[in-house]
């Protein structure tokens, strides 16, 4: 089983309105969590990172949440554009990155 | 600057040929990293380089080899290519240690026939 779960693996938005991404992990404890955005053909690039005191960061239309307890992290797009369409993924820095699998979202005008 | 750099950016080879990928930074950063992401599967650490001098494998090292030729490059080796090394395949860069940021390059495409 991974450890670094996320849901859902894909995803469909309409140009304009709000999404939610999950990441769920096994992970504990870690330095911190990130959020990358993976536009097609290109690298990673990071969008939030949280350490794990903090439960909300900031970026933007990207706000990533961190819950602890529950070991769930999210990402929130709000007002989502046609830019937003990527991946999106979620890693967990303990001595080294653990990669989730992933989220791809789509925009449509 | 240009960040993480790599090359090729696509390559098709035939089982059992070799072949090297080549990625370059100008962070000025100690430690860089490959990386392996195929469909449906988080990114999987191959080999990476703590600092100058130094490499350790990671996650998948088998079929690779890898050299840290000075601080700025870090080359990925394929010696023998086989089909199960299709895949795409990302260098980074960090500051120090897997905990700090990774900066990402655009990647190589590669296709073993």
């Amino acid at each position: 089983k991974n450890q670094v779960e996320q849901s859902p693996q894909s995803l469909i938005i309409l140009e304009g309105k709000n999404c939610t991404l999950q990441c769920n992990y096994t992970v504990s404890p870690f330095s911190n969590l990130r959020w990358y955005k993976q536009d097609t053909g290109r690298g990673p690039v990071s969008l939030t990172i949280m350490t794990f005191s903090e439960n909300t960061k900031s970026n933007g239309r990207y706000t990533a949440t961190l819950d602890a307890d529950t070991k769930q992290s999210s990402l929130h797009i709000t007002a989502s554009q046609l830019s937003d369409s990527a991946s999106y993924i979620c890693v967990v820095s303990v001595n080294k990155l653990i990669f989730g699998a992933g989220t791809r979202l789509a925009v449509h005008p | 600057n240009a960040g993480v750099t790599q090359t090729p950016k696509f390559q098709v080879l035939k089982t059992g040929q070799s072949m090297t990928l080549q990625c370059a930074q100008d962070m000025n950063h100690n430690s860089m990293y490959w990386y392996r992401q195929d469909p449906g599967m988080g990114l999987r650490l191959i080999y990476y380089s703590a600092s100058e001098g130094t490499t350790d494998k990671g996650e998948v090292p088998n079929g690779y080899n890898v050299s840290r030729l000075n601080k700025r490059e870090f080359s990925l080796r394929l010696e023998s290519a086989a089909p199960s090394q299709t895949s795409v395949y990302f260098c980074a860069s960090s500051e120090e240690g897997g905990v700090n940021e990774q900066f990402f390059g655009p990647g190589t495409r590669l296709t073993v026939l």
